[in-house]
């Protein structure tokens, strides 16, 4: 069946250190996203992907940075990790205008 | 810009109580709008899209554009309800927009 993982499930790092989050979707699906979870914020975009060599920037970009060399993985990268981004880490994608597909997220924490 | 607004952070009901959880949201364009679920250490899940006008696992969803809402109902609630509810509003772009989210608790 086709699915979407993201690996590490869960990841504890240190201030400063470069952190990359995978996302690897086999639906062949066209648009990728990363949100972060929040508790009072919900889930805020990121990053996304409407397809290889394209990304843009979301409601919160800052500190985070995508590529996407193939359909299937959009890694995501906080060039140098601070304690507020500690949180969940959700990657989803969509075909066209369908709904999102999620994975089982990643949980940073960064001390 | 598009923002989506759920007042309710906890709503606790008792099993068989009518349940609604409210989303109300600002955007310029024609909106779509969607409900997802979390249950507990599991991934988001769609609930239900505003465009496809159907019930799932009891649950309903009226799009108001006079009022701005699109509130979450259920007649009667289940104890497995019990979850996280994100309403979500796609713009043209692509764009996806979730509210803040409202935990619900059913309570036997």
């Amino acid at each position: 069946d086709a699915e979407i993982t993201q690996s590490p499930r869960h990841k504890i790092t240190e201030t400063g250190r470069q952190v990359t989050l995978a996302c690897h979707q086999t639906w062949n699906h066209n648009n990728m996203f990363w949100y972060r979870q929040d508790l009072g914020h919900g889930l805020r975009l990121i990053h996304y992907s409407y397809g290889v060599h394209d990304t843009n920037k979301g409601e919160v970009s800052d500190g985070y940075s995508v590529s996407r060399s193939n359909t299937e993985d959009l890694p995501l990268t906080l060039e140098s990790a601070a304690s507020s981004q500690t949180s969940v880490y959700f990657c989803a994608s969509s075909a066209g205008n369908q709904p999102q597909h999620f994975g089982d997220g990643t949980r940073l924490s960064i001390l | 810009a598009q923002r989506v607004t759920q007042p309710e952070k906890l709503l606790s009901v008792f099993k068989g109580a009518p349940v609604e959880l409210k989303c109300n949201y600002s955007y310029s364009g024609s909106p779509e709008l969607f409900w997802y679920v979390q249950y507990s250490r599991q991934r988001l899940q769609l609930l239900l899209r505003h465009i496809s006008r159907e019930s799932i696992k009891g649950f309903t969803a009226d799009l108001n554009k006079g009022e701005t809402s699109f509130h979450l109902k259920k007649p009667f609630a289940q104890e497995e309800d019990s979850a996280m509810y994100y309403c979500a509003l796609r713009s043209f772009n692509n764009d996806m927009r979730f509210g803040a989210g409202t935990r619900l608790t059913v309570k036997p």
